[in-house]
């Protein structure tokens, strides 16, 4: 297994542009989520899934938009970069728990370094 | 929500000795509490969790304590080897969460 993977590792936009970050799992994790990273914050959480066609809200959702149409990809879309958004982007994702069975490990992505100029 | 902090924010040991890093969470639901590891230029690798209805996990030269009643938790890290250097956090959910908060991580610098 590949486990998670991110695309680009690097990227510079200029303000106002628009990219999508990809995320792919291929564990048949149900839930997936994606952190920035700023230097000294910590992760914080943008948006998460659950499940494919079921997206949330997570701390820092503004300016960033997700969609979650199959089980294995959560693209992470910037509509107008702004220098705000320059950080370091992680992917994570882990397998639903029920039937007695625990499962919170979060597994992440090597990340996408972003930075808006 | 959960708040978790992170002390100190950066520690530097001799190899070969221990390192502890400490953490205090808000929420008193919180029952699971891992710690990552991240090396330079790379994702957060589980290393260690703990779930509230134990005290103390330990795996080979790193261990977890919880203590619920102080709503702390703490990583140790026996007999420093220079690959231990790398920024260390620890994250806490509440029962029944989707989502995990992190603390702002804690950079061990270990000097050969």
């Amino acid at each position: 297994n590949a486990g998670v993977t991110q695309t680009p590792k690097f990227r510079i936009l200029k303000i106002g542009q628009s990219m999508t970050l990809q995320c792919t799992q291929d564990m048949n994790h149900n839930y997936m989520y994606w952190y920035r990273q700023d230097p000294g914050m910590g992760l914080k959480l943008i948006y998460y899934s659950v499940g494919a066609g079921i997206t949330d809200k997570g701390e820092v959702p503004n300016g960033y938009n997700v969609s979650r149409s199959t089980t294995e990809d959560f693209p992470l879309r910037l509509e107008l970069a702004a220098p705000s958004q320059t950080s370091v982007y992680f992917c994570a994702s882990r397998a639903s728990g029920g039937g007695g069975r625990i499962a919170d490990t979060q597994y992440f992505g090597p990340g996408t370094r972003l930075t808006v100029l | 929500g959960e708040n978790v902090e992170q002390h100190p924010s950066t520690l530097s040991v001799q190899e070969g000795d221990s390192a502890v890093i400490k953490c205090t969470y808000s929420d008193s639901a919180s029952n699971y509490f891992p710690w990552y590891k991240q090396e330079l230029g790379k994702g957060p690798q589980l290393i260690i969790d703990i779930r509230s209805n134990v005290g103390e996990k330990k795996d080979q030269r790193i261990a977890v304590t919880l203590n619920k009643t102080a709503k702390h938790f703490s990583l140790h890290i026996t007999e420093t080897q220079p690959e231990d250097s790398a920024v260390y956090f620890c994250a806490a959910s509440p029962r029944g969460n989707n989502r995990l908060a992190f603390g702002k991580g804690n950079q061990v610098v270990v000097i050969p």
